[in-house]
Parts: C-alpha cells; structure tokens; sequence
C-alpha cells in the first residue's frame, strides 16, 4: 500500500462547470475525512465518513458540494456549479481509528482547484 | 468547540540554530491529541511529532520535541540544529475525542511559514 492517493492533483475549471475529485485511503483503514484549504491557511474540515457512513458535514459543506465512499473504500468529492471562492486545495485524510498517535492519520497529496 | 492558534505567521532561522514555533489551544476535552504537520510547497502534509494529554512526557522525533504545557495550554514545536529543508509550512493541529461527536477530524492552526537561511 503506497498510501492515500488522490486524483487529480490539479483541476483548473470555468465558473459553473461541475468537478468530482476521488480519493483513495490506505485499504484497511475505516476512516476517511476531507479537508479544504485556501492559500495561506490551515486545512478546514468538510466531511467525514466511517467506512460507508458518512457521519458528519461541516457548514462549509453548502449544498453544491456532495461526497459518497461507496462499499465503504474510496471517496469522492463533487462540486456543482463552482464559484471563484472554489478555488483551493482539497486534502484526503485517513485514519484506522484504532490508534491516533503518530500513525494516526495518512494525508494524500491533495487536489488544487482553479476556478476561472 | 476546538481552537487552534499559531500567532507567528512568518519565522526566521539560520542554518544549524534551534527554532521554536508557538501553538496555543482551546478544548473542553479531557482527552485530546496534539499534532505537527510540515506542508511543503508541494502541498503534502507531512507528519512530524505527536502529543497525547494525557502523556507525561514531552514528545521527542529526531530533531523534533515538543514542549507541552497542559496548564498554560499550549503546545510548543522546537526544531534543533535547522537544515535548508525545513522551510517550509507548519501547522499545529489538534483531535477532540475520538470515540465522541468530534469523530476524531482535527482542528488546524494557520499555520507559520518557516525559512531556513544559510
């Protein structure tokens, strides 16, 4: 397992287009969570799934914005009709849930989004 | 509600001294986690040290430590002997309960850009 991969790792979009960015956690971990953020700024959660269940949404998440994990393995982020203020880098995280020490959470490399 | 914050935006350091970034918190958690991530400009968030609450002892990785002070609520980086390598982002970021309503998401700080000078 080579980690959490995301795709793509860059997405440049014209104003209203829909977009959807996958992610795929380490295989046997049941806890995934997405994370956005702007330039200049720490990552702010947006949602958060426990194998298929998607558990929590953060307000961040308006109603443009939908996430599935399907058979509880990878993720995917859509947005719908996206706006300038779209525009940032979406991070993939993953956790076993066991253990939240040094080995509990895996990030990907995260998607930039361009909004034109 | 969790708060993280890291007041220095910018830091400077030369090569081989020591550095200190600052992170405060809020929580009304009684078990809780704090973490150091390093964020290149590739955008990876990188793992370097990790603080349990209930740890009685500072947390040490390499040349990472971390100075906890629980009472005064905050959760220092020191980075000894710095290389050119470690400019780059740091974010401070803390876990609420996990087994609680916070599903165990992490709270950012916005983070401090550090630059090495040679």
């Amino acid at each position: 397992d080579t980690g959490v991969s995301q795709d793509p790792r860059h997405k440049i979009t014209k104003r209203g287009q829909n977009v959807t960015f996958r992610c795929d956690p380490i295989s046997e971990h049941n806890r995934l969570y997405w994370y956005r953020q702007t330039l200049g700024q720490g990552p702010e959660f947006l949602t958060y799934f426990q194998n298929e269940a998607q558990l929590e949404k953060s307000r961040l998440l308006s109603d443009r914005f939908s996430a599935e994990r399907p058979k509880g393995s990878f993720s995917t982020l859509e947005i719908q009709r996206t706006e300038q203020g779209d525009s940032a880098m979406y991070l993939c995280a993953s956790s076993s849930g066991q253990s939240v020490g040094k080995d509990g959470y895996t990030f990907g490399s995260g998607t930039r989004l361009t909004v034109v | 509600a969790q708060k993280i914050t890291q007041t220095q935006p910018g830091m400077f350091v030369q090569e081989k001294e020591a550095v200190t970034l600052d992170c405060t918190y809020d929580t009304s958690d009684q078990s809780y986690g704090l973490f150091w991530y390093k964020q290149p400009s590739s955008g990876e968030m990188i793992f370097l040290i990790y603080q349990g609450s209930y740890d009685e002892q500072n947390a040490t990785e390499g040349r990472y430590s971390l100075n906890f002070q629980k009472a005064r609520k905050s959760a220092n980086l020191v980075i000894s002997a710095s290389q050119l390598g470690d400019s780059a982002m740091y974010f401070c970021a803390m876990r609420g309960n996990a087994g609680g309503t916070s599903y165990g998401k992490l709270t950012f700080g916005q983070g401090t850009i550090l630059t090495v000078h040679p």
